[in-house]
């Protein structure tokens, strides 16, 4: 079975601090995804990359970067935060040639 | 831009068959993939289409019409544990790989 980890279920964090938010993926996936989730608003893709060092910007970047150093490891930056970035984070990873998409449990990300 | 519609929420009967439908106006389609997603938990994958017709998988179907820009899940012999949202998202092909944009997602709810 994949296994997509996220470093945290919750995580609180104030106004203006520099925050990261970490996924792990065992199954040698090329490609990850970092999405949030909000109500009425449904899954938005913030980035991805499909190879170490590649990445893309998905249809809401602002506010956010990303770093894969590592095949397994993709990480989501959000340099200053702000309150409109608390949501629920995915990530998720998947083979090329738009195999499905295997997800972490997310993140649920409060800035105050 | 990308458009995907579903309808919001849909309520239906223990052992009774629901059909939820998606439409979708994009640029560029690669396939469609439906997930399912309990509260407060991660998306799993149902299914996956991308020739015209219809794929059955036990309890669940998944049907496209590519040149209707149309897509439905259909759930045979309801049970309470198939109260969950249904997203529906569809595969783009970008500069580097592909990425999924998603609806907003439907919220069944099954009663007794």
């Amino acid at each position: 079975d994949v296994k997509v980890t996220q470093s945290s279920r919750y995580l609180v964090k104030r106004t203006g601090e520099k925050v990261f938010l970490e996924c792990v993926q065992d199954m040698d996936h090329e490609n990850m995804f970092w999405y949030r989730q909000d109500p009425g608003l449904g899954l938005r893709l913030i980035y991805f990359s499909y190879d170490v060092k590649m990445k893309e910007k998905g249809d809401i970047p602002e506010g956010y970067s990303v770093s894969r150093e590592k095949k397994e490891r993709f990480s989501l930056i959000l340099e200053s935060a702000s309150t409109n970035q608390t949501s629920m984070y995915l990530c998720a990873s998947g083979l090329r040639g738009g195999q499905p998409q295997h997800f972490g449990d997310g993140t649920r990300l409060s800035i105050l | 831009g990308q458009n995907i519609d579903q309808p919001t929420e849909m309520t239906a009967t223990e052992g009774a068959i629901v059909q939820i439908n998606c439409t979708y106006q994009t640029s560029g389609f690669n396939g469609l993939f439906w997930y399912q997603q309990h509260a407060g938990e991660a998306p799993t994958f149902l299914s996956y289409n991308v020739l015209d017709g219809l794929e059955e998988k036990g309890r669940f179907s998944s049907f496209l019409s590519r040149s209707k820009g149309y897509s439905y899940l259909l759930l045979k012999e309801l049970q309470m544990k198939d109260s969950a949202s249904y997203l529906c998202a569809v595969i783009l092909r970008g500069a580097g790989s592909y990425q999924l944009t998603f609806g907003k997602g439907t919220k069944l709810s099954v009663i007794p």
